[in-house]
């Protein structure tokens, strides 16, 4: 039972490349999260999911888009990569809104 | 807005020492709130959680009180283990209660 897989896991960028990051996860749940785990920040939402085909906005979606064409994933893009971007992103699923979120391991993510 | 603020870290205590790590939080109404724990290298993952005031959530040893009197949801336990070693999320909806907002997080780290 996988739960909520992400890739890649680590990844080096310079200043302005593109790059996606996969999150799918196997137990049918109908939500999806991105957020980004900062030192003293915690984590932030970046954008989430309701359902295939639907995206939203979280507290920090500048420079990320998302997309979810497939129920059990949801793609993070980041178009042209800034310093500002490093940082570990973590993909979570849920059932519902009954706030128990299953979380990836992490992607840790390096800008130059 | 909505938010969650947690005291500032690092916890650093003996075994068998007790614990308490302050969340408190700002809400319209009265939303459920979840501690979520992420050790080393890992995703994050529940805790405990209470939907409503005056519930206690419990857990692994771990307990909070939903106190709507004072706004609060305090992790306790009476008894660590080096194996609590780990960073401590404090949790509630966001406003459109389609989302969890984090806490900083609270670095517990338990010497034996």
């Amino acid at each position: 039972n996988a739960g909520v897989t992400q890739t890649p896991k680590f990844r080096v960028l310079k200043t302005g490349q593109s790059m996606t990051l996969l999150c799918a996860q196997d137990m049918n749940h109908e939500y999806m999260y991105w957020y980004r785990q900062d030192p003293g920040m915690g984590l932030r939402l970046i954008h989430y999911s309701v359902g295939e085909g639907t995206t939203a906005k979280g507290e920090v979606p500048d420079g990320y888009n998302v997309s979810r064409l497939k129920k059990q994933n949801f793609l993070l893009g980041l178009e042209s990569a800034a310093p500002s971007q490093t940082s570990v992103y973590f993909c979570a699923s849920s059932y519902g809104y009954t706030g128990e979120l299953f979380f990836g391991e992490g992607s840790r993510l390096t800008v130059l | 807005g909505d938010s969650v603020t947690q005291m500032e870290g690092p916890v650093t205590l003996s075994e068998e020492a007790f614990l308490t790590i302050n969340c408190t939080y700002t809400a319209t109404g009265y939303p459920s709130l979840f501690w979520y724990v992420q050790y080393p290298g890992e995703g994050l993952q529940l805790l405990l959680k209470a939907t409503k005031a005056d519930d206690k959530g419990s857990n692994k040893g771990f307990e909070a009180t939903y106190r709507k009197e004072t706004t609060s949801f305090h992790l306790e336990k009476g008894s660590v283990q080096v194996s609590d070693s780990a960073v401590y999320f404090c949790a509630q909806f966001n406003q459109a209660g389609t989302a969890l907002i984090f806490g900083k997080g609270t670095t517990l780290s338990v010497s034996s």
